[in-house]
């Protein structure tokens, strides 16, 4: 069974730094490209940082460029994403996706989601 | 705002048909990217309903449809059940944008 865990998440002041953890299993990790999408409260999906499956390639949204970085380990299965001078705005539960794309990455679709983990931006 | 616009609810009686659609704010639709669908239930993560603007993903039944023509995508519910209740969401890859986009998902009311 495919299973994504993340962790790392929790309250922290604007201007501070977190890392979340993506934990995968059940599937060959390092043939697949992995994201973060986040989800603010009471508000809809948004795609954050992606990283290649080689981890050569990474992806962000404007959003958070410049102060966000993705990164892999494909010996420990595992995805990061550490964040760096947090803003309000980017409270909202992390999730850890898989991105599943057979001929076009670009179209590729998101198969797999963890379950998510709460990020609190706040004084 | 997202640039997939989607209509913010819509809602329908038990064995009724509704439609959710999801346009790409005057440009064709993707762009030559296909269009996936997500459905996420009260407190749940994201699952993917429809991916490749018709597949369903394995398990979905088969009340569940998608289309896609030039300028709109559509998601079709048929049959309503009261277990649909949930925010369905769009998604697609946006040149101009360089990134992965969702629609503002549509809450999905069974009366």
């Amino acid at each position: 069974e495919v299973q994504l865990v993340e962790s790392g998440g929790g309250l922290v002041q604007p201007g501070g730094s977190l890392r979340l953890s993506c934990s995968a299993s059940g599937f060959t990790f390092s043939d697949y490209a992995m994201f973060w999408v986040r989800q603010s409260p009471g508000r809809g999906l948004e795609y954050v940082s992606g990283v290649s499956s080689n981890g050569g390639s990474k992806y962000y949204a404007d959003s958070v460029m410049g102060r966000f970085t993705v990164s892999r380990d494909n010996f420990k299965n595992m995805v990061y994403l550490q964040m760096l001078n947090l803003r309000t705005e980017d409270t909202a539960v992390y999730y850890c996706v898989r991105l599943f794309a057979l001929y076009d990455f670009w179209s590729g679709r998101f198969d797999c989601w963890g379950q998510g983990s709460l990020v609190t931006v706040s004084s | 705002q997202s640039v997939l616009t989607q209509p913010p609810s819509v809602s329908g009686a038990p064995g009724q048909r509704v439609t959710i659609s999801c346009t790409g704010g005057g440009s064709k639709i993707g762009a030559g990217y296909d269009v996936h669908w997500y459905q996420q239930l009260p407190g749940t993560a994201p699952k993917l309903l429809i991916y490749d603007n018709h597949n369903r993903s394995s398990g979905v039944p088969d009340r569940f449809s998608g289309s896609k023509s030039g300028t709109s995508a559509s998601l079709a519910i048929t049959g309503l059940q009261a277990e649909d209740e949930a925010i369905y969401y769009c998604q697609s890859y946006v040149t101009r944008l360089r990134g992965w986009v969702f629609g503002g998902g549509t809450r999905l009311t069974v009366l």
